[in-house]
């Protein structure tokens, strides 16, 4: 089990600039969930896919954030024009499908800071 | 507004002491998982409680799911300093048709050894 992976870890860049963040779920996991989480806060949820369909994004979120995840493997989030508040650590997470909800494994993050 | 609340939010027992922390939900919800991050770490799954009233343990562990399915806890007994971190609970809330995975703010727990 190679676990879920992240790249990058870590995200410096400045207010405007656009970046992309990928997560590789564990291979036979057909969900894939993006979290944002803050210092004190539990994360929170953005978008989710199954497979390579998009079923759910939050309503909190703007359009600046924009996922896919196009042969329903690897995922993408985007955030274009960043701003100060985008800076946290966005997370993902995949599960199985299957009878009633299943547990989420989740990566290590992409921590993002904002100048 | 926040639907899964988590008292208390930090916690600070001595080593040994035994401690029950709560989450309690704005809606019933189909099941509620607990998960535990440690410092610097990602979440990792603890556990999953589906059925009204159901207790599941691991080891000094013991997670209840209420008989309303609105509440749930987590008593940690003889605490140890590996039982640091943040702990979670997440509940699956019905929205717009689908249901999405709602998690509370954490309970810090710390342990003085």
């Amino acid at each position: 089990d190679t676990g879920v992976s992240q790249d990058p870890r870590h995200k410096i860049t400045k207010r405007g600039q656009n970046v992309t963040f990928r997560c590789d779920p564990i291979s036979e996991h057909n969900r894939l969930y993006w979290y944002r989480q803050t210092l004190g806060q539990g994360p929170e949820f953005l978008t989710y896919f199954q497979n390579e369909a998009q079923l759910e994004k939050s309503r909190l979120l703007s359009d600046r954030f924009s996922a896919e995840r196009p042969k329903g493997s690897f995922s993408t989030l985007e955030i274009q024009r960043t701003e100060q508040g985008d800076s946290a650590m966005y997370l993902c997470a995949s599960s199985l499908t299957g009878e009633g909800n299943q547990p989420q494994h989740f990566g290590d993050g992409t921590r993002l800071s904002i100048l | 507004g926040q639907q899964v609340m988590q008292i208390p939010q930090y916690q600070h027992v001595q080593e040994g002491e035994d401690f029950t922390t709560y989450c309690n939900s704005s809606t019933t919800l189909s099941n509620i998982q607990w998960y535990k991050q440690r410092p610097g770490g990602h979440p990792v799954f603890l556990i999953q409680l589906v059925k009204s009233g159901e207790v599941k343990k691991q080891k000094r562990l013991t997670f209840q799911f209420g008989e309303a399915k609105k509440n749930s806890s987590l008593h940690i007994t003889a605490t140890q300093t590996t039982d640091v971190g943040t702990y979670f609970c997440a509940g699956y809330i019905s929205v717009g048709g689908s249901e999405k995975l709602v998690f509370g703010k954490g309970m810090k727990l710390t342990v003085n050894p």
